[in-house]
């Protein structure tokens, strides 16, 4: 089934140390989302590619990144990360035709991070 | 910016119906949608519907949109024990990739 993959689905690191989520879909779609949601509050995004083109957003810290190697995989990189950045993160895709707006947005089941 | 409102908490009785609303300000609003997450998983797309429409129903879903007054609602229709989750509504703007969200709803069912 065509799909939005994160792997690990639980991941521990030690407070500081760099971590990478990642992503995969095999849905062809071209934009592909990161969210932060903490305690079940409403997903905030973080970035969004829209094909190779990095959207950042206004409030996202310096410490996150985000690499997109080719059209399936999208990687989010936490460069230092504190106590505060444990959550559930969750990755997102959809098509963009062209003009207009973005069809609807299918989700991966997230990765739980927590930072000791 | 847009807001998207949502009321915090809803508890019903097995069996019956719930209804879940919501609340938006930007008129540019295309789609429409409700997720549905469980504890600890991602979000389930449940349904959408288009801005020039009024109603949508799917199985035990209705979603009613009323643009006037800027009020989207889901209905659940035969409410199940498996259907207590957080909902959230999301509208996307034209002419962007985002979604804002609510700040969903907590649906608790009891039997």
């Amino acid at each position: 089934d065509a799909m939005v993959i994160q792997n690990p689905r639980y991941q521990v690191t030690q407070f500081g140390k760099p971590v990478t989520l990642s992503c995969s879909q095999t849905l062809n779609h071209n934009v592909m989302y990161w969210y932060q949601q903490k305690s079940s509050q409403a997903p905030k995004l973080l970035f969004h590619y829209y094909d190779k083109d990095f959207n950042n957003e206004a409030d996202t810290p310096d410490n996150f990144q985000s690499r997109r190697p080719n059209t399936s995989f999208c990687f989010l990189d936490i460069r230092s990360p504190g106590l505060g950045d444990a959550a559930m993160y969750l990755c997102a895709t959809s098509s963009r035709p062209g003009q207009g707006a973005t069809d609807t947005q299918y989700f991966g089941p997230g990765t739980r991070l927590t930072v000791l | 910016g847009e807001d998207v409102e949502q009321s915090l908490f809803l508890s019903v009785r097995e069996g019956d119906s719930s209804v879940i609303n919501c609340t938006y300000t930007d008129s540019s609003s295309t789609y429409l949608y409700w997720y549905k997450q469980e504890p600890g998983a991602g979000l389930q797309l449940l349904t959408y519907i288009f801005s020039n429409m009024d109603m949508k129903q799917d199985q035990r879903l209705t979603v009613l949109l009323n643009k006037k007054d800027k009020h989207l609602s889901l209905r659940i229709a035969d409410t199940q024990t498996g259907d207590s989750a957080i909902y959230f509504c999301a509208v996307a703007l034209y002419n962007t990739d985002k979604l804002i969200f609510g700040t969903g709803t907590r649906l608790q069912v009891f039997p």
